[in-house]
């Protein structure tokens, strides 16, 4: 079974409004942490938020958002007035296990986000 | 500061050849990682070094051999490379296991 899911392979969103990019995740592990990141097409991953399993409140950094729901076993990431400058791949991403011992961060397939004018 | 430098940015090696990529992070961090990117797919971890020990190591063909020579750098060493080996080589670190990983603008591989 996939760990991570991006449904969404393509997105439009015009400039200045919010969009939201969807991810659903599968672990048993009750310590995991969640991550997004933006690959412009350049090629560099660019690290953006994090979600810990254990975080009572969802993460923001600037104009991003990450809208947790646990029970869900979703991690959407919203970005707010968007700018031409966002168009690039976005991937959600999982570890499992706690922070400080060695693991792997699975990425899902990622969603191209475009935005226009 | 959250750079993460990677060389050379493009390399083309012949199915015979040696060669080396680096990585170097100045930050810190005490654990790094190797990825490798197909186009138009995520990256694919291929090693974890932890305190400078090589913790993970995803079944990556022993043509590929990474080593840390200390807390800072990161090789990965390429030899008798098949052409299905192109592809984006990604380094990042992480100040621990576990949190959120920089990465570095990587390699652009091409074995002919």
């Amino acid at each position: 079974a996939q760990k991570i899911t991006q449904t969404q392979p393509g997105m439009f969103v015009q400039e200045k409004e919010a969009v939201t990019l969807d991810c659903t995740y599968d672990t048993s592990d009750p310590s995991y942490g969640l991550f997004w990141y933006k690959q412009p097409s350049s090629g560099e991953m660019i690290f953006l938020i994090y979600q810990g399993s254990y975080d009572q409140q969802n993460a923001t950094e600037g104009r991003y958002s990450l809208n947790f729901q646990k029970a869900r076993k979703s991690a959407n990431l919203v970005i707010s007035a968007s700018q031409l400058g966002d168009s690039a791949m976005y991937f959600c991403a999982m570890r499992e296990g706690y922070t400080g011992t060695a693991s792997k961060l699975t990425f899902g397939t990622g969603t191209r986000l475009q935005v226009t004018l | 500061d959250t750079e993460v430098t990677q060389t050379p940015k493009h390399l083309v090696m012949g199915m015979t050849n040696k060669k080396s990529l680096k990585c170097e992070q100045h930050m810190g961090h005490r654990a790094m990682y190797w990825y490798k990117q197909k186009a138009k797919k995520p990256p694919e971890l291929m090693f974890v070094y932890s305190y400078e020990k090589l913790s993970i190591n995803e079944s990556v063909p022993s043509r590929f051999s990474p080593e840390c020579p200390n807390s800072s750098l990161l090789n990965l060493h390429l030899h008798a490379l098949q052409p299905e080996d192109s592809a984006l080589y990604l380094c990042a670190s992480s100040q621990w296991p576990g949190l959120e990983q920089y990465f570095g603008p990587g390699t652009r591989l091409t074995v002919t």
